[in-house]
């Protein structure tokens, strides 16, 4: 059964630094990937998305990720936090386990980030 | 452009009594789903509609009813509110299904059950 992993629950960045949050998934195809973030108190946004091509993918608010198939990995990376980037940050495969030809989301169990002044 | 809006934001229900939360997107989407998000635990599908006429179940729907009332609006019954249902819920709408276009999500209603 597909899965998504996301080894860090929760991780403290100071802002101008680097962001890395890492995903694995388990897949046994070519893996529809994706970033959501949840601000406080509101749904999820997608960040990015990856369906074929270019392994490294950018997204909005400054984020990129890079698809890794030897390493069934889809890490998020943003080269400078903001203090506005502290949410969580949800990691998603694409399957078709429900919704028929349309497809659902798994999630990871997401990682929070805090951004320290 | 209101996007995916749910009522209520908030909810305390006592074991054993029903309640329904409402979902409408204004986006002429065709899919709709609701999900629970539990701490630890992501989110999870409870069921969904790929389009308007059609429900079908997802990942944990026991302990749930929906109804695609019509194009704009999915709702989701809880018929007998148990502890264990006890989550923040999201409705979220997509055009052609989450694999193919962007899923939009609304702001959650956050059930407690005592």
């Amino acid at each position: 059964a597909q899965s998504v992993t996301q080894p860090d629950i929760h991780i403290t960045v100071s802002e101008g630094a680097s962001l890395e949050l890492r995903c694995n998934y388990s897949y046994g195809a070519t893996p529809y990937l994706f970033w959501y973030v949840q601000s406080p108190g509101q749904g999820l946004q997608l960040l990015l998305k990856y369906f074929s091509g270019d392994t490294l993918v950018q997204g909005i608010k400054g984020f990129e990720a890079e698809f890794k198939r030897s390493q069934s990995s889809f890490n998020l990376r943003k080269p400078s936090v903001h203090w506005s980037d502290a949410a969580e940050y949800f990691c998603a495969v694409g399957a078709r386990d429900y919704g028929g030809s349309q497809g659902n989301l798994i999630f990871g169990k997401g990682t929070k980030l805090s951004v320290k002044p | 452009n209101a996007g995916v809006t749910q009522t209520p934001k908030f909810q305390v229900l006592k074991t054993g009594q029903s309640m329904t939360l409402q979902c409408a997107q204004d986006m002429n989407h065709n899919s709709m789903y609701w999900y629970r998000q539990d701490p630890g635990m992501g989110l999870r599908l409870i069921y969904y509609s790929a389009s308007e006429g059609t429900t079908d179940k997802g990942e944990v729907p026991n302990g749930y009813n929906v109804s695609r009332l019509n194009k704009r609006e999915f709702s989701l019954r809880l018929e007998s509110a148990a502890p264990s249902q006890t989550s923040v819920y999201f409705c979220a709408s997509s055009d052609l299904g989450v694999l193919s276009t962007e899923a939009f999500f609304g702001q959650g209603t956050r059930l407690t059950v005592v």
